[in-house]
């Protein structure tokens, strides 16, 4: 098992520019989210989803949207990225919620 | 406004030592996680408390959920540099939604 990936590592956008961060996991896992981590502030929960069709926001949503067609992919698109949207970006997985959730390696993101 | 509040957020301290990391938060909630993250990495969970005055052991690491269930604390006896990293404390809001703490860096020196 590859458990939960994440492409790309890193990425460089400049003001305006739209780009799509990919999330996948081999585990059959129905619960997946993305979280992004910025310096003193901790993880702050984006959007999650419960299964493949059905998608829902978290703390901090705007500026992203996602999709789950498949039960092992869930994709962040940023719109326009803006400076603000600087940050470490997680995706994490788990069987039923948020118990027991596993973490991907992380898209460090920098927007110019 | 953090929901849930740690501290310290920082801590260094020499091999040996003993110390305590605190999650507090004016919210009850129905589990509270513990992760540890290194850097360029993800998260790793460490435990999940779910009763109120819950305690769990994991080796040299102990973890206490307070018994309103709005705060923890996880203790570390005789600290080593491989304790080194970023601890963060994370709340179950429901079955579907996680507030994390800021984290606490804790550098162990040998």
């Amino acid at each position: 098992n590859a458990g939960v990936t994440q492409t790309p590592k890193f990425q460089v956008l400049k003001t305006g520019q739209s780009m799509t961060l990919q999330c996948a996991q081999d585990m059959n896992h129905e619960y997946m989210s993305w979280y992004r981590q910025d310096p003193g502030m901790g993880l702050r929960l984006i959007h999650y989803s419960v299964g493949a069709g059905i998608t829902d926001q978290g703390e901090v949503p705007n500026g992203y949207n996602v999709s789950r067609s498949t039960t092992e992919d869930f994709p962040l698109r940023l719109l326009s990225a803006a400076p603000s949207q600087t940050s470490v970006y997680f995706c994490a997985s788990s069987y039923g919620g948020v118990e027991t959730q596993y973490f991907g390696p992380g898209t460090r993101l920098l927007v110019l | 406004t953090q929901l849930l509040e740690q501290s310290p957020q920082f801590l260094s301290i020499q091999e040996g030592e003993n110390l305590t990391v605190y999650c507090n938060s004016s919210s009850v909630f129905s589990s509270l996680q513990w992760y540890r993250q290194e850097p360029g990495e993800g998260p790793v969970l460490l435990v999940t408390v779910v009763t109120g005055g819950e305690v769990k052991k994991l080796k040299r690491l102990t973890f206490q959920f307070g018994d309103a269930r709005k705060d923890s604390s996880l203790h570390i006896t005789a600290a080593q540099p491989g304790d080194t990293g970023l601890y963060l404390c994370a709340g179950a809001r429901g079955a579907q939604k996680l507030v994390f703490g800021q984290g606490t860096r804790l550098t162990i020196n040998p």
